[in-house]
């Protein structure tokens, strides 16, 4: 059975800083991933897919990585801002079905303070 | 088109009642799927569907919850007899069969049972 989990649970910066988001699956042989953002009460927007064959993909001051092998995947966030503050959701597709479940980690709440 | 559409956003009802959701995907995205999310964690799989065929259900989904896709657009969710443990985030996600095979979010149903 597929886990997915995230580190950290919550992170708190000022402004302007670059960090990093961590996400680990515990079986390799996965489709694609996803990352998501979470609004509080709102539902999910999708940041990043990154297909198995695939190591990383960008999108503006996101860049998500995957490392199948080591079942390990980052969100990089650059020069963060008050308005990236949010629920960071990853989500993995399981190869192998042609049905395409994702299974979620339990996210990272991210602050960003001015 | 503007995306994945949910009705109601929110639902108030007493233990014991039934309620129904309804869910647009986004048209022409012939898989459909509904997850719950409970406070704090992240989203699991309730359902899927591909057009009107409803492919795979999770343990989660007891015999008190029933969904329906009619048409292969639009899907219902009803839970029968309510319980407080059903109090939670019903979110509903679209993609298309061809292509890449991205989810695409509602903004969710927010269950509340008394």
């Amino acid at each position: 059975k597929q886990e997915v989990t995230q580190i950290p649970a919550a992170l708190s910066v000022p402004e302007g800083e670059n960090l990093v988001l961590n996400c680990s699956f515990t079986d390799s042989a996965i489709y694609n991933l996803q990352w998501f953002r979470q609004d509080p009460g709102k539902g999910l927007t999708s940041l990043l897919l990154i297909q198995s064959s695939q190591r990383e993909q960008t999108s503006g001051r996101l860049n998500a990585s995957l490392d199948k092998s080591s079942g390990r995947s980052t969100l990089y966030i650059a020069a963060s801002q008050p308005g990236d503050s949010a629920t960071y959701l990853c989500a993995v597709r399981d190869g192998g079905t042609s049905y395409g479940k994702l299974t979620f980690g339990q996210g990272t709440i991210l602050t960003v303070h001015p | 088109d503007t995306g994945v559409s949910q009705n109601p956003r929110h639902k108030i009802t007493k233990r014991g009642q039934n309620v129904t959701f309804r869910c647009d995907p986004i048209s022409e995205h012939n898989r459909l799927y509904w997850y719950r999310q409970t406070l704090g964690q992240g989203p699991e799989f309730l359902t899927y569907f591909q057009n009107e065929a409803q492919l795979e259900k999770s343990r989660l989904l007891s015999d008190r919850f029933s969904a329906e896709r009619p048409k292969g657009s639009f899907s219902t969710l009803e839970i029968q007899r309510t319980e407080q443990g059903d109090s939670a985030m019903y979110l509903c996600a679209s993609s298309p069969v061809t292509g890449v095979d991205e989810q695409f979010f509602g903004p969710g149903t927010r269950l509340t049972v008394l």
